[in-house]
């Protein structure tokens, strides 16, 4: 099977601007969930979709959002571009009722 | 809030040493995971623990799930320049969100 795949693999943008990052799960998974990892925060869980709906969140600011697809493909969206958000945004995808995450090669994103 | 701690955060070893990191969480997990992460890599699932107590091995690698089931370790013997990453712990609390330990970061000097 393929692995999980994701979109774009690097991207600079500017404060205040927006981005949309695309995940495809492995074929046959369900859950996808994104992390944010930094050098200082280590890997910080963003959020979990299920089915194409929302099932964890983590603490993060309303400015990160996401959505899951009936093909269970996910985007995570982030608004208003801060510079601390500069960082690997990694998502994983997962059986159901299974806990092993498969782990895609991530998006670094680079916020000027 | 839920905290799964490792130390140490840093380690070098000269090529041929032992190796051990402790994932430390404040409560009491289902079960836990280890990972690898290789410089400029994602993280790769390594090994689940379920059971109070439970020691797996994987080659040069023994890890071990704590009696309370708060506590695990990963112990490398005999450390090979390919041992080098981050590794972490990671398991699930309530509502099946995952934790992630802060990570032993390995360097093997050869």
């Amino acid at each position: 099977k393929a692995g999980v795949t994701q979109t774009p693999r690097y991207l600079i943008k500017t404060r205040g601007q927006q981005v949309t990052l695309s995940c495809s799960p492995i074929s046959g998974h369900r859950s996808v969930s994104w992390y944010q990892q930094t050098p200082g925060q280590g890997l910080q869980f963003l959020f979990e979709y299920f089915s194409e709906t929302q099932r964890n969140k983590g603490n993060f600011p309303g400015r990160f959002s996401g959505r899951q697809f009936s093909n269970s493909r996910s985007e995570m969206n982030v608004s208003t571009l801060e510079l601390g958000d500069s960082a690997l945004y990694l998502c994983a995808s997962r059986q159901f009722l299974t806990d092993t995450q498969y782990f895609g090669p991530g998006t670094r994103l680079t916020v000027l | 809030g839920q905290q799964v701690m490792q130390i140490p955060q840093y380690q070098h070893v000269q090529e041929g040493e032992d190796f051990t990191t402790y994932c430390n969480s404040s409560t009491t997990l289902s079960n836990i995971q280890w990972y690898k992460q290789r410089p400029g890599g994602h993280p790769v699932f390594l090994i689940q623990l379920v059971k109070s107590g439970e020691v797996k091995k994987q080659k040069r690698l023994t890890f071990q799930f704590g009696e309370a089931k708060k506590n695990s370790s990963l112990h490398i013997t005999a450390t090979q320049t390919t041992d080098v990453g981050t590794y972490f712990c990671a398991g699930p609390v309530a509502g099946n969100q995952f934790y992630f330990g802060t990570g032993t970061s390995l360097t093997v000097i050869p």
